[in-house]
């Protein structure tokens, strides 16, 4: 079983709908997760980082991590064709900082 | 300014050829790191570099895969005797600073290799 499990899609939304992507993981030392968006033929971009458990808003993105669950999402509000890629989550423990374990992905397409 | 750059973008092998791939990281960033991502899945850590110091290559799949960055800037991966299941995106991200908790990495646009 994978360290990290990503709800694998795809996803199809119409424009404007409120998205919800998740992760689970089994390593309870994970401290910092992260979502990417990777577009095709592109290497992922940073979108949210958070510390520890809560919650952090960017935007029209809201990350959420509830450490007692293992359990981490993405919300995106007011969904946008832009929007279509694909969404990794990944997770750092303190001791390996720089090495990533990632998710295999959720690939979302937002229809105008 | 210039992001991560990687060269070559499409590279196709015979089964057994070394292949040689380039990373180039932001100038003055201090942290490496080489990710393999098989189609439809998500990026595999392979190793990281701190300036010249390679400090972690338990990702290596095998002998066969070997990184170095010798002067602590450009990186390079290097593939002896290609597989077919070395067929892979190679991404190449780096960070600014050395190991800090949860810094961002920023990515290349990956190196595509295709074994025949």
């Amino acid at each position: 079983q994978k360290e990290v499990e990503q709800d694998p899609g795809p996803l199809s939304v119409p424009e404007g709908a409120i998205v919800s992507l998740n992760c689970t993981y089994s390593n309870s030392a994970f401290q910092y997760f992260m979502w990417y968006r990777q577009y095709s033929r592109k290497g992922p971009e940073l979108l949210m980082y958070t510390y520890s458990s809560g919650n952090k808003e960017d935007g029209r993105f809201t990350a959420q991590v509830d450490k007692s669950s293992k359990y981490i999402s993405l919300f995106i509000r007011d969904s946008q064709p832009s929007d279509s890629a694909t969404y990794l989550c990944a997770m750092s423990a303190f001791i390996n900082a720089g090495k990533s374990t990632f998710g295999d992905g959720t690939t979302l397409t937002v229809k105008p | 300014g210039a992001g991560v750059s990687q060269s070559p973008r499409y590279k196709v092998a015979k089964r057994g050829q070394d292949v040689a791939l380039r990373c180039d990281p932001i100038s003055g960033h201090v942290s490496l790191f080489w990710y393999q991502q098989a189609l439809g899945q998500g990026p595999e850590f392979l190793t990281y570099f701190q300036n010249e110091a390679q400090l972690d290559k338990s990702g290596l799949p095998s002998d066969r895969f070997f990184a170095e960055r010798p002067e602590g800037s450009v990186s390079t991966l290097k593939i002896q005797r290609t597989q077919q299941e070395d067929s892979a995106v190679y991404l190449c991200a780096s960070s600014p600073r050395g190991g800090v908790r949860g810094e961002t990495q920023y990515f290349g646009p990956g190196t595509r290799l295709l074994v025949l």
